[in-house]
């Protein structure tokens, strides 16, 4: 596609559920990268993939969170038994190797996650 | 690790004049890039401006540009001629020497607001 894809743009959820937010990256990037933007504040980085490499975790805040990339394209965020607190606007941004310092990310609109 | 620090949490500028948004940043790294992103009030995430560890000039692009500092460690952007459409939040971050981790390192933002 032309940009960076998230689905769905809104998620309202009761706590305890689990939630998949899904990311479609601009073709042929082989980065892609999952942040979490709270109300009002920066990004936080949670996970980043790099083509075949074993992804970077280390900002998943906890094991309630998991990322996978399948195929090398689309990706699924999954956060499961949801608490109130993973309230967030969930951003995924892709680049076309992660190899260089100078690659600028491309972002999607979010996808704004509401647990009740 | 890397950090970004934005102290100015909002700022106001009146239409048609410049403004300048402070970054400041810590790294251990030789070589890194610097970014300054854009969030308008709709969500998207929006690259603006670029400056590398080595470049010998400070980035510009159009009415952007970014003051480099090396030795300060700091990276501020100045708007020029600030317009209504320039009112949103400004992120910095960072990226460290490629083979490190290839993620952005994001500030907390400013928040500018134009004003006629």
């Amino acid at each position: 596609g032309a940009g960076v894809s998230q689905s769905p743009s809104n998620k309202v959820t009761e706590k305890g559920k689990d939630v998949e937010l899904r990311c479609d990256p601009i073709s042929g990037h082989t980065a892609l990268y999952w942040y979490r933007q709270s109300l009002g504040q920066g990004l936080e980085f949670l996970i980043y993939f790099q083509g075949n490499s074993a992804p970077d975790k280390s900002g998943l805040p906890s094991d309630r969170f998991s990322a996978e990339r399948t195929g090398g394209s689309v990706s699924t965020l999954t956060i499961q038994r949801t608490q109130q607190e993973d309230s967030a606007v969930y951003l995924c941004a892709s680049s076309s190797t992660g190899k260089e310092t100078n690659e600028k990310l491309f972002f999607g609109s979010g996808t704004q996650l509401s647990v009740l | 690790a890397q950090k970004i620090t934005q102290t100015q949490p909002g700022m106001f500028v009146q239409e048609k004049e410049a403004v300048t948004l402070d970054c400041t940043y810590d790294t251990s790294d030789q070589s890194y890039g610097l970014f300054w992103y854009k969030q308008p009030s709709s969500g998207e995430m929006i690259f603006l401006i670029y400056q590398g560890s080595y470049d010998e000039q400070n980035a510009t692009e159009g009415r952007y540009s970014l003051n480099f500092q090396k030795a300060r460690k700091s990276a501020n952007l100045v708007i020029s001629a600030s317009q209504l459409g320039d009112s949103a939040m400004y992120f910095c971050a960072m990226r460290g020497r490629p083979g490190t981790a290839s993620k952005l390192t994001f500030g907390t933002g400013t928040r500018l607001q134009v004003t006629l």
